[in-house]
């Protein structure tokens, strides 16, 4: 039974630049959450997802981020115009159920700006 | 607003030692509080997950207490071992914000 699954591991991304972040989350998971870790900090949350839904998105910045989690395929977290300050760690979790239920974190991504 | 702290930011012990890390938080009012290891330059591995109405969690060596009407948990780790050392984080679940709320984590270090 694989984990949730993150790729790539480790993106260099020019500014201005698009970055795209996969999850995939565990076999049976219908939940998928992000989180970002910025350097000397911690995680930090991003957005909430279901199948086809954005449930909570209010730790997403407003401009440039944003997130889908289609019928068919991962999760994807896309940052547009990438600038150096949203190099960082991105961390993907997955859960059976919301409430009261364990969340399972990805080996996240690794974003750099240059 | 739920906030998370977690004292000491960083400790150092010698192996064979039992210590205990600590976790506080704002909003008594949570679903549940799990605790994480992260390795450097790694993810997150689930320790320990304490649901409101427990009040702790063993998993080998490691015991996690959870009171909620103090806003507090503690992860105590018998026999430490140098393959401890990782950064330990806790994140409470619930109350305002139905996502995890995370401290910043204690660096362990165990000297062998």
């Amino acid at each position: 039974n694989a984990g949730v699954m993150q790729n790539p591991r480790h993106l260099v991304r020019r500014r201005g630049q698009e970055a795209r972040l996969r999850c995939s989350p565990m076999k049976g998971h219908s939940h998928v959450y992000w989180y970002r870790q910025l350097p000397e900090e911690g995680l930090k949350f991003m957005v909430y997802l279901q199948k086809e839904n954005i449930i909570d998105e209010s730790g997403m910045p407003k401009e440039r981020f944003s997130a889908e989690f289609p019928k068919e395929g991962p999760s994807i977290l896309r940052i547009q115009q990438v600038v150096r300050g949203d190099s960082a760690a991105y961390f993907c979790a997955s859960s059976r159920k919301q409430n009261q239920n364990e969340q399972f974190f990805g080996p996240g991504t690794r974003l750099t700006v240059l | 607003k739920q906030e998370v702290t977690q004292i000491p930011a960083a400790l150092s012990v010698p192996e064979g030692e039992n210590l205990v890390l600590n976790c506080s938080f704002t909003d008594s009012a949570i679903y549940n509080l799990q605790w994480f290891r992260q390795d450097p330059g790694k993810g997150l591995t689930s320790l320990l997950l304490i649901q409101s109405s427990q009040r702790e969690q063993t998993s080998g060596r490691l015991n996690a207490s959870l009171d909620k009407s103090s806003g507090r948990s503690t992860l105590y780790i018998a026999a430490s071992q140098p393959g401890d050392s990782a950064t330990y984080l806790c994140a409470a679940y619930g109350g305002s914000q139905g996502n995890l709320i995370f401290g910043k984590g204690t660096k362990l270090s165990v000297k062998p």
